[in-house]
């Protein structure tokens, strides 16, 4: 089935330093989700992506969808302890009214 | 507004007990949704609900039954529990349509000795 890949599984970073991670598809995604989950918390949403080459900002936040559709960024700017936690890609693309997850990456912040 | 409300928070079950774990939404959303989560493993759907009266298989349905009570209600049951369904189990509920968020539930933490 579709299947969503997602890199790194975890980094840690020093407080003020940037954070990227990666979700890729060898199939064409309809949309894209993006999660954030606090530890001990459950996943919340942040945003969604539809169009090809589709940035979005939100704060320090910023999420790109690839120009075919097949992968997709979450970039923070100048990381702060609050952005501790596990961010998640999603995709509906496997079915209509399903929503498959990567593995996620945990973020680990450094004061 | 409570959105989804997940029942009990916690519980521990002995090897081959059965246990139902609840969930509710009051958002009137037409999908509602079970998943576990392991370590390093993600979110995974074990059975999902596209709308009242409707259920189906997700990634790993082996050894869970589900049971779509009404539109507000959807519950997960192990019939015979093993310790390899010890894990954290979401239940999230959504609008229908590709384009809506999830909605999650704060979890049901279960072990299984």
């Amino acid at each position: 089935g579709q299947q969503v890949m997602q890199i790194p599984q975890y980094q840690h970073v020093q407080e003020g330093e940037d954070f990227t991670t990666y979700c890729n598809s060898s199939t064409t995604l309809s949309n894209i989700q993006w999660y954030k989950q606090r530890p001990g918390g459950h996943p919340v949403f942040l945003i969604q992506l539809v169009k090809s080459g589709e940035v979005k900002k939100q704060k320090r936040l910023t999420f790109q969808f690839g120009e075919a559709k097949k992968n997709s960024s979450l970039h923070i700017t100048a990381t702060q302890t609050t952005d501790v936690g596990t961010y998640f890609c999603a995709s509906s693309s496997g079915g209509y009214n399903k929503l498959i997850f990567g593995a996620g990456t945990r973020l680990a912040v450094h004061p | 507004n409570a959105g989804v409300t997940q029942t009990p928070k916690f519980q521990v079950l002995k090897t081959g007990q059965s246990m139902t774990l609840q969930c509710a939404q009051d958002m009137n959303h037409n999908s509602m949704y079970w998943y576990r989560q392991d370590p390093g493993m993600g979110l995974r759907l074990i059975y999902y609900s596209a709308s009242e009266g409707t259920t189906d298989k997700g990634e790993v349905p082996n050894g869970y039954n589900v049971s779509r009570l009404n539109k507000r209600e959807f519950s997960l049951r192990l019939e015979s529990a093993a310790p390899s369904q010890t894990s954290v189990y979401f239940c999230a509920s959504r609008e229908q349509g590709a384009a809506e968020p999830q909605h999650f539930g704060d979890g049901t933490r279960l072990s299984i000795l």
